[in-house]
């Protein structure tokens, strides 16, 4: 069965450095997003990606992020400074047409 | 701001037994709604999902009803299996605008003892 896979499971940074979280979607999917789980807190969206632009965002992303699909398969969050509270399990889905969504199993990320 | 609310961070249930799985909304533009099932160490998994122009909706095992006039959805799980056991995130979104953006509530993790 087709799933949606994510890299790397675990990423440790440093405050202030840029960290790029990569997706690889379902292949024939044409809707992807990112979301973010705080330890404790809601699952949150931060950003669609459809027809290789992005479609909506939440006020979580700001101009420190960016998403990128640079080729047919992957599917990339970029955060250019990262703050102690960036940390959070980053979640990565597709969809083929809007409704439910196939989730990633995950990246968590940690700033020190 | 909590749009989607679970008001019950945990359930324990016996297996067999029927497990109930409450969400509460606010906003009355939302017209579809989910639930997703997580593991840990996994992402959330899709379960079943409701439109707002139903008030049930069953597959298998598992029952989502809905009362818009309530702003209230649950799950309903029957019988029960230790295999359930994990955090259910009810999610709700609108889809006026073709968003399907889903708003997800803090989860209710269930527990099914043998």
């Amino acid at each position: 069965e087709p799933e949606v896979t994510q890299t790397p499971s675990h990423q440790v940074t440093q405050m202030g450095q840029e960290v790029i979280l990569r997706c690889v979607p379902i292949s024939n999917h044409l809707y992807f997003y990112w979301y973010r789980q705080i330890l404790g807190q809601k699952v949150e969206f931060l950003v669609s990606f459809y027809n290789n632009e992005i479609s909506e965002k939440s006020e979580i992303f700001d101009d420190q992020f960016s998403v990128e699909r640079p080729d047919g398969s992957n599917f990339t969050l970029k955060i250019r400074s990262t703050k102690l509270e960036d940390s959070a399990m980053y979640f990565c889905a597709s969809t083929l047409s809007l409704g439910e969504q196939y989730f990633g199993p995950g990246t968590r990320l940690t700033v020190t | 701001d909590q749009q989607v609310k679970q008001n019950s961070p945990s359930l324990s249930v016996q297996e067999g037994r029927i497990s109930i799985l409450n969400c509460d909304y606010t906003n009355s533009m939302f017209d579809y709604f989910l639930w997703y099932k997580k593991y840990p160490a996994e992402g959330p998994t899709f379960l079943i999902s409701i439109s707002s122009i139903k008030d049930k909706n069953e597959d298998g095992r598992f029952t989502v009803f809905l009362n818009k006039s309530a702003k209230h959805l649950s799950l309903h799980i029957v019988p029960s299996q230790p295999g359930d056991s994990a955090v259910y995130f009810c999610a709700a979104s609108r889809t006026s605008g073709g968003s399907y953006i889903p708003t997800f509530g803090r989860g209710t993790s269930l527990i099914v003892h043998p």
